[in-house]
């Protein structure tokens, strides 16, 4: 069956220092790979998506980046977290119109 | 922007009571989906209805489509207290992105 990792679950950083949040999927290839954020009390916010290896698509202008090594591995970055970086980040994949399966997300709290 | 927006932002209702959620987005859309986030976990996708579609259920949901209003229903029958959440509404457009409302918070009192 399909599984989706996600790690770490929370995350305390001051801001200045670099992020690394891994997402992987399991049972399936060529996935479609999508990072979100979610601000306290609002909605959804996509940040990237990935159709394939190394083929990123930003959606909105930030102080991050991510990208796709390998097919089932989607790795969000930053080299110096801002405050407003802070929030809930949600991985999750996609095939066909099948919907979403997400990750159980990452709380970061920049300090 | 292409993100839907849900409507009402909250919403309290008694157990046993029906809980509608509404949702409006603003682009032409191949599919849209409702999922459902319980507080600081992951997105469960709940059900997905095409562009062509009018009506679906699953259980005690109910999801209306409207295109040519760009709006979408959600019903929950018979709410339980396990139904307290955040219910969002996300439309797939035709480049295969996703966008999320922001979402509706139901509290359902027991």
């Amino acid at each position: 069956s399909q599984t989706i990792h996600q790690w770490p679950a929370t995350l305390v950083q001051p801001v200045g220092s670099p992020l690394s949040l891994e997402c992987t999927v399991e049972g399936t290839s060529n996935p479609n790979l999508y990072w979100y954020r979610q601000a306290a009390g609002r909605g959804l916010q996509l940040l990237f998506y990935s159709v394939g290896i190394g083929q990123i698509s930003s959606e909105v202008p930030q102080n991050l980046s991510a990208s796709r090594p390998q097919d089932r591995q989607f790795i969000l970055s930053s080299k110096k977290l801002l405050l407003s970086d802070s929030g809930f980040y949600l991985c999750a994949w996609s095939q066909g119109t099948y919907g979403y399966t997400f990750g159980s997300g990452t709380r970061l709290t920049v300090v | 922007s292409q993100q839907g927006e849900e409507d009402p932002q909250a919403l309290s209702i008694q157990e046993g009571e029906n809980a509608t959620m509404n949702c409006s987005y603003k682009t032409s859309i191949n599919n849209l989906q409702w999922y459902r986030q319980n507080s600081g976990r992951g997105l469960v996708h709940l059900i997905l209805i095409r562009s062509n579609e009018r009506e679906k259920h699953s259980g005690r949901l109910r999801v209306t489509l409207d295109t040519s209003k760009k709006s979408s229903s959600l019903l929950i029958t018979a709410s339980r207290a396990a139904d307290t959440a955040s219910y969002f509404c996300a439309t797939e457009n035709t480049g295969n992105q996703f966008y999320f409302g922001t979402g509706t918070s139901l509290t359902v009192i027991p």
